[in-house]
């Protein structure tokens, strides 16, 4: 059974940093690329990154190009998105996800069960 | 970036109802479009894939179809867990875009 366990999500001031993790397991984490996407509460899904199997390829949201980038751990299998610079609009629920493919975002058929991210003086 | 528009925003519906909840794209994206069904304080759920594929798992009663910049996604006999909020999502630009979302209530 695939599982996805995202951690490091707080509240954080504006202009700080954070670094969100996931964890997971249950399937071989190098095949398949892995996604950031983020929720406003109440609001609908984005997009925010990709990282392929291998972490050669890396692609983002144009709001967030520059000032996150997601890394991952394949010997570990960890997903990572380090967030500088931080600001009121990245106020957002972040999910983990699994692509289907391996190399470029695709969709995704696992998803974590998201950790709160409040940008907040 | 593509644009996808889902319809209604907001649809009413009684268990055993047939329904349908429609895409656009601004665009042609093929058939590079998958929907996912939400539930209120959990991760989105993966329901069609490729326009019309089923995920696994998912039950037969969720359908999707459409080619180009337009989509559907229907039920074909309401059950009481499908009350949820569904997002189309387009694949084949990046980056890869939702719908507002159709949130499905009952009447």
């Amino acid at each position: 059974e695939v599982q996805l366990l995202e951690s490091g999500g707080a509240l954080v001031q504006p202009g700080g940093s954070l670094r969100l993790s996931c964890a997971a397991s249950g399937f071989t984490f190098s095949s398949y690329a892995m996604s950031w996407v983020r929720q406003v509460p109440g609001k609908g899904l984005e997009w925010v990154s990709t990282i392929s199997g291998a972490g050669g390829s890396t692609y983002y949201v144009d709001s967030v190009k520059g000032q996150f980038t997601i890394s991952r751990d394949n010997s570990k299998n960890m997903l990572y998105l380090q967030m500088n610079s931080l600001r009121a609009e990245d106020t957002a629920v972040y999910y983990c996800a699994k692509d289907t493919l391996p190399a470029a975002p695709s969709h995704w058929d696992s998803w974590g069960q998201g950790t709160l991210v409040t940008v907040s003086a | 970036d593509i644009q996808m528009t889902q319809s209604p925003s907001t649809l009413s519906a009684s268990v055993g109802d047939r329904v349908s909840i429609t895409c656009r794209a601004s665009q042609s994206v093929f058939s590079y479009v998958n929907w996912y069904q939400q539930k209120p304080g959990k991760a989105p759920n993966l329901l069609i894939y490729a326009a019309s594929s089923l995920q696994s798992g998912v039950p037969s009663r969720f359908s999707g179809s459409g080619f180009g910049t337009d989509f559907t996604l229907t039920i074909s006999s309401l059950q009481p867990e499908d009350f949820a909020t569904y997002y189309c999502q387009q694949s084949y630009f990046i980056p890869g875009t939702f719908g507002q979302g159709t949130t499905l209530e009952s009447k």
